[in-house]
């Protein structure tokens, strides 16, 4: 079974700061990871992907993840942050292909001045 | 750009009622999923859609929910008597074919639909 672990429900951080958002998976098989983001009232906004190829993964919006087997983590960086990061920001994994997703509880950021 | 679309954005209905959230994929994906979120907690997998039938479904996805394919656009999932616990924000998502500027396995979210159940 798969499961993703997410430390921190609530992340603040000042403007121009380095964002770090923490995701641990659980899988038995070689995983597909994701970040998601979700801004209020808005749906599910695919950040970046790893599948397998390079472990250093850059998704929009200047972030970027590093897959790391032997930590089982896939943690998300940002080098400055700014205001409009503020959001809900989801690991997920899946088995790869067409499988579900399986996320991760979430963490809210917030960024001020 | 293709997105995906779900209606209502909102659905207020009383327990014991059956509800029917819409949706409408990406054009030429092939895959389909209904997720849910509850308010305040993680978004949790119910059901997987390929070929006119469930590929996989959680153990969330009992007999009082269903899916189905009407047409070549549209995508539901009905809940035939609500529950309190129901209430939650439902979202659609896609995948399919590798299209132009749209990596294949990428799963496409559409905005949700609040339903509460009173």
């Amino acid at each position: 079974a798969q499961s993703v672990t997410q430390l921190g429900s609530h992340v603040s951080v000042s403007e121009g700061a380095l964002v770090l958002l923490r995701c641990n998976y659980s899988s038995s098989v070689p995983p597909y990871l994701f970040w998601y983001v979700q801004y209020p009232n808005q749906g599910l906004q695919l950040l970046l992907k790893y599948t397998s190829a390079a472990t250093l993964v850059k998704g929009i919006n200047g972030f970027e993840a590093e897959f790391k087997k032997s930590e089982t983590s896939f943690h998300l960086t940002k080098p400055s942050a700014h205001m409009s990061d503020a959001a809900e920001y989801f690991c997920a994994v899946s088995e790869g292909g067409y499988n579900k997703l399986i996320f991760g509880a979430g963490t809210r950021l917030a960024v001020h001045p | 750009e293709p997105e995906v679309t779900q209606t209502p954005s909102h659905q207020v209905t009383q327990m014991g009622q059956e509800v029917i959230l819409r949706c409408v994929p990406i054009s030429n994906h092939l895959y389909f999923y209904w997720y849910r979120q509850i308010l305040g907690q993680k978004v949790e997998f119910l059901v997987s859609f390929y070929n006119n039938e469930i590929s996989e479904k959680s153990e969330i996805f009992d007999d009082q929910f269903s899916v189905e394919r009407p047409d070549g656009s549209n995508f539901t999932l009905k809940i035939r008597s609500t529950k309190l616990e129901d209430s939650a924000m439902y979202f659609c998502a896609s995948s399919g074919l590798a299209l132009p500027g749209y990596p294949d396995y990428e799963q496409y979210f559409g905005p949700g639909t609040r339903l509460t159940v009173t």
